[in-house]
């Protein structure tokens, strides 16, 4: 049980376009997601927390107008990079809390802008 | 969240039971600690969380210290497929706050 899935596990665009990532809580109502951004050979960064029903909360640093996070029904979260560029090529993991074992978290999505 | 401090890397024996350090020494007391995995090019893997007595599931064991300020994750047969980033993480339970990574340990198990 307890499973977040993410899609798509990997996608390469063109710089200047927008990517679409999202997460699924597939057994279990999420009303609170977590973003996370991963460089290679990095730790996961916290980017932002998602909501259901309201704003997300980013943490410092995250533009919040370039990571757009809705959190609309209690089973989906999606971020989109808008005009990815270069440098917003990483690793991104969803993730959802799950009562007493922490979280669990989705497998990821490899985002590479050319 | 308590900050922790846990070694960037760890060699370890296949076969031979991996022993992986985490200070937290800074740990509230209504604050578990938590052990996660990150096989390369995926998400974090859950392995096994306490409080304050020592726990063990089919994947390891968790000791941690009378005072709570340190704990150690054990695998007691390491193989291969245990190659892997391992964070330790403390939060108090069902407080939907956020997990902080710190920089975890890269444990590689070698055959």
């Amino acid at each position: 049980g307890a499973v977040v899935s993410q899609h798509p596990s990997r996608v390469i665009c063109k710089s200047g376009t927008s990517v679409k990532i999202e997460c699924r809580s597939l057994d279990f109502q999420a009303t609170t997601m977590f973003w996370y951004r991963q460089f290679p050979k990095k730790s996961l960064m916290l980017m932002a927390t998602s909501n259901e029903g309201s704003k997300a909360t980013y943490e410092q640093g995250v533009e919040k107008d370039k990571f757009l996070i809705n959190h609309a029904s209690l089973t989906l979260s999606t971020l989109t990079v808008t005009s990815a560029h270069p440098e917003d090529s990483s690793f991104y993991i969803c993730s959802a809390p799950k009562g007493n074992y922490g979280y669990t978290f989705g497998s990821g999505t490899r985002l590479t802008v050319v | 969240d308590a900050k922790t401090t846990q070694p960037p890397s760890m060699d370890c024996a296949e076969g031979r039971a991996a022993n992986l350090p985490c200070n937290h020494s800074t740990i509230s007391g209504n604050e578990y600690v938590y052990w996660y995995r990150q096989i390369h090019s995926q998400g974090p893997q859950y392995i096994i969380h306490g409080l304050k007595n020592n726990e063990t599931n089919e994947m390891a064991s968790l000791i941690i210290t009378e005072d709570r300020k340190s704990s150690t994750l054990i695998l007691p047969h390491a193989t291969l497929r245990d190659t892997a980033v391992y964070y330790c993480i403390v939060r108090a339970p069902n407080t939907g706050n956020q997990f902080y990574f710190g920089t975890g340990t890269s444990l590689t198990v070698i055959p």
